[in-house]
C-alpha cells in the first residue's frame, strides 16, 4: 500500500516567516494529492490540492509543488499569520483510497 | 447545509459492548469513507465504499465492519471496542476518488 512521509513534526516560525512542509510517498499510482489544515478538535480542512499533471499551485499564500519523479510534493506558507497556526496534514490518493502522512505541527510566533 | 453529518458526536461504551455510529451525506457523493484518528496522530482510513463496493484496508481488523444501505448513509460498527478503539471517528465524502474529500465533524469514542 501507499506510504507517505512527512517532515518535519513540529515548526515555529516568527509571524510574517514562510513555512514549507514536505512531503514523500511510495505509490507511484498516486495522482492527487490534498494538503489539510486541522485545528484542535476539528475536522480537517481542505487548504490546497495538486494533480500528478500540475508541477505547481498557488492559492494566495498558500502553495504547493509536486516532484512526480521524484515523489515528493511540498506546502509552502508564506507571511505566517499566527492564525495559521494548525496540524497540517499531506496526503497521497491513488485510486479512491487516501493515505495520511504524519502530520506537521506548525505554531506561528507572534 | 450540513454537508456530511454524523451521529452521535460523542459516545460512550463500555469494553466489549458493541457500538454503531453513523454518517449520512446530502451531496449525493458515491465514494463514502471512515477513518480513526488517535490523538496527535494522522487520520487512518479504516475503508471505503465505491458506490455498493465494499473495499478494506489490509491492516483494518476484523472487529470493524461497515454497512452502506444506500447513497446517503454508512455505518461504522465496533462489535467489541477495547480501549484501543477509544478515538476521533472521522467520515468523509468524494464525488469520485481522487476528488476533493468532504469530511464530517466526526464522533469521539471514549470506551470505558
Amino acid at each position: 500500500g501507499e506510504n507517505v512521509e512527512q517532515h518535519p513534526s513540529t515548526l515555529s516560525v516568527q509571524e510574517g516567516d514562510s513555512a514549507v512542509i514536505k512531503c514523500t510517498y511510495s505509490d507511484s499510482a498516486s495522482n492527487y494529492f490534498p494538503w489539510y489544515k486541522q485545528e484542535l478538535g476539528k475536522r480537517p480542512q481542505l487548504i490546497i490540492d495538486i494533480r500528478s499533471n500540475v508541477g505547481e499551485k498557488k492559492d494566495q499564500r498558500i502553495a504547493v509543488t509536486l516532484n512526480k519523479t521524484a515523489k515528493h510534493f511540498s506546502l509552502h506558507i508564506t507571511e505566517t499569520q499566527p492564525e495559521d497556526s494548525a496540524v497540517y496534514f499531506c496526503a497521497a490518493s491513488p485510486a479512491n483510497q487516501f493515505y495520511f502522512g504524519t502530520g506537521t505541527s506548525l505554531t506561528v510566533i507572534p | 447545509d450540513a454537508m456530511v453529518i454524523q451521529n452521535p458526536r460523542y459516545q460512550v461504551t463500555q469494553f466489549g459492548k458493541p457500538v454503531t455510529l453513523s454518517c449520512s451525506q446530502t451531496l449525493n457523493h458515491n465514494v463514502m469513507y471512515w477513518y480513526q484518528q488517535k490523538s496527535s496522530q494522522a487520520p487512518k482510513l479504516l475503508f471505503h465504499y465505491y458506490d455498493k463496493d465494499f473495499n478494506n484496508e489490509a491492516d483494518t481488523p476484523d472487529n470493524f465492519q461497515s454497512r452502506r444501505p444506500n447513497t446517503s448513509f454508512c455505518f461504522l460498527d465496533i462489535r467489541s471496542p477495547g480501549l484501543g478503539d477509544a478515538a476521533m471517528y472521522l467520515c468523509a465524502t468524494s464525488r469520485e476518488g481522487q476528488n476533493e474529500q468532504f469530511f464530517g465533524p466526526g464522533t469521539r469514542l471514549t470506551v470505558l
